[in-house]
């Protein structure tokens, strides 16, 4: 069956401007984690969406948002980027009862000039 | 504040012999321990996982061990084969009710294996 799907793979922006990040999970599952990877942190948990309910969130700052649609995709977005923001953004999906057993999709590398 | 530490950022073993990735944590609310691992241009993926309640965890070549008095957890991949060669993350959930309740993960340990 198809992976978890994230668009776009790459991107560019430049400081103040906002992006959209989009994922379509494991058909089936219902659950969808946000991760932001960068080099100095490693993987820190953004948030994570049920049901098209926030469930969970990370310590991000407002900036970082998302949402969850009735067919269980997923977007998160960033408004007015800052050069830290630079990053590899991972997308995961589960099932419910499955501990903590995450699908990571392959990411979206963003690049904040 | 790093509440689960991977103190090897990068580890160097021989094709055929033991690899022991260690992590380390400091939340005792932590009870679900998983490895995934991570080769370049690619999302991680599930290696194995431990219950608190366990003390041990095997899967073919991979061996989870959980010392909760020390807060310490090991993996170990025996016999170390040149596709191991990857980036490990060590991760903790807060409790192993189910669902994605946020996972923990360590910085990572970068595991060559030496033809």
């Amino acid at each position: 069956k198809a992976g978890v799907t994230q668009t776009p793979r790459y991107l560019i922006k430049t400081r103040g401007q906002q992006v959209t990040l989009s994922c379509s999970p494991i058909s089936g599952h219902r659950s969808v984690s946000w991760y932001q990877q960068t080099p100095g942190q490693g993987l820190q948990f953004l948030f994570e969406y049920f049901s098209e309910t926030q469930r969970n969130k990370g310590n991000f700052p407002g900036r970082f948002s998302g949402r969850q649609f009735s067919n269980s995709r997923s977007e998160m977005n960033v408004s007015t980027l800052e050069l830290g923001d630079s990053a590899l953004y991972l997308c995961a999906s589960n099932r419910e009862g499955d501990t903590g057993e995450l699908f990571f999709g392959e990411g979206s590398r963003l690049t904040v000039l | 504040d790093q509440q689960v530490k991977q103190n090897s950022p990068s580890l160097s073993v021989q094709e055929g012999r033991i690899s022991i990735l260690n992590c380390d944590y400091t939340n005792s609310m932590f009870d679900y321990f998983l490895w995934y691992k991570k080769y370049p241009a690619e999302g991680p993926t599930f290696l194995i996982s431990i219950s608190s309640i366990k003390d041990k965890n095997e899967d073919g070549r991979f061996t989870v061990f959980l010392n909760k008095s020390a807060k310490h957890l090991s993996l170990h991949i025996v016999p170390s084969q040149p596709g191991d060669s990857a980036v490990y993350f060590c991760a903790a959930s807060l409790y192993s009710g189910g669902g994605a309740d946020g996972l923990t993960f360590g910085k990572g340990t970068h595991l060559i294996i030496q033809p």
